[in-house]
């Protein structure tokens, strides 16, 4: 156990549909990461905050946003969802950022979109 | 930009040893890592290298060159839990304020009795 905590576990929605993914960062950690990950393309990037802003962003989609609460734990939202949105979304945390940053990553949320 | 190539698909058999070449193109260096991923579940660290060597951890050692862009994976005494993808990553700056982990698409390795 990583001590990193997704919710939900398994998401199944339809096309055009929003949803919202939930992340417990480990105690103490101030960074969260979100990826996502998908059979062809591994895991992909999405945005990083680092104790409640916005700190390095990567390929999002304009449709994903994110935030970071006041108690770390951060939530990804993904709106007019798409067929190829369907793909495994973990959250990582660490507790500072740097170069020898270990990440520690959440079981993940399975998302299906038909 | 950033590109990390690994290969797809390894085997190998219990006992032996495996090494899992990694190299990668990047704007910028802060580290190179690498994840173990049973299938279904999250990652989880093995190792980092940000200096040219090698750093051995028990069954599993890694190393970088810089220089060359290149990072191996080597695993010894190979058992049959060690079946798995291997995810080779970078960290590199991917905006003026971030440095995130980029990570290669994985080596599944498979291994047999």
């Amino acid at each position: 156990d990583s001590g990193v905590t997704q919710t939900p576990k398994h998401l199944i929605t339809a096309t055009g549909q929003r949803v919202t993914l939930r992340c417990s960062p480990r105690s103490g950690d101030l960074s969260v990461y979100w990826y996502q990950q998908s059979l062809d393309q591994g895991l992909q990037f999405l945005i990083q905050y680092y104790n409640g802003e916005e700190r390095a962003k990567g390929n999002i989609l304009e449709r994903f946003s994110a935030q970071q609460f006041p108690d770390l734990h951060s939530e990804l939202n993904l709106s007019s969802l798409e067929l190829g949105d369907s793909a495994l979304y973990f959250c990582a945390s660490s507790i500072r950022t740097g170069s020898n940053e270990k990440l520690f990553f959440g079981s993940g949320t399975q998302l299906s979109v038909l | 930009g950033q590109n990390i190539d690994q290969p797809t698909e390894m085997t190998a058999t219990e006992g032996a040893i495996v090494q899992i070449n990694c190299t990668y193109q990047t704007s910028g260096f802060n580290g190179l890592f690498w994840y173990q991923q049973h299938a279904g579940e999250a990652p989880t660290f093995l190792s980092y290298n940000v200096l040219d060597g090698l750093e051995e951890k028990g069954r599993f050692s890694s190393f970088l060159s810089r220089s060359k862009g290149y990072s191996y994976l080597l695993l010894k005494e190979l058992q049959m839990k060690d079946s798995a993808s291997y995810l080779c990553a970078v960290r590199d700056r991917v905006n003026q304020a971030g440095t995130a982990l980029i990570f290669g698409k994985g080596t599944t390795l498979s291994v047999s009795s």
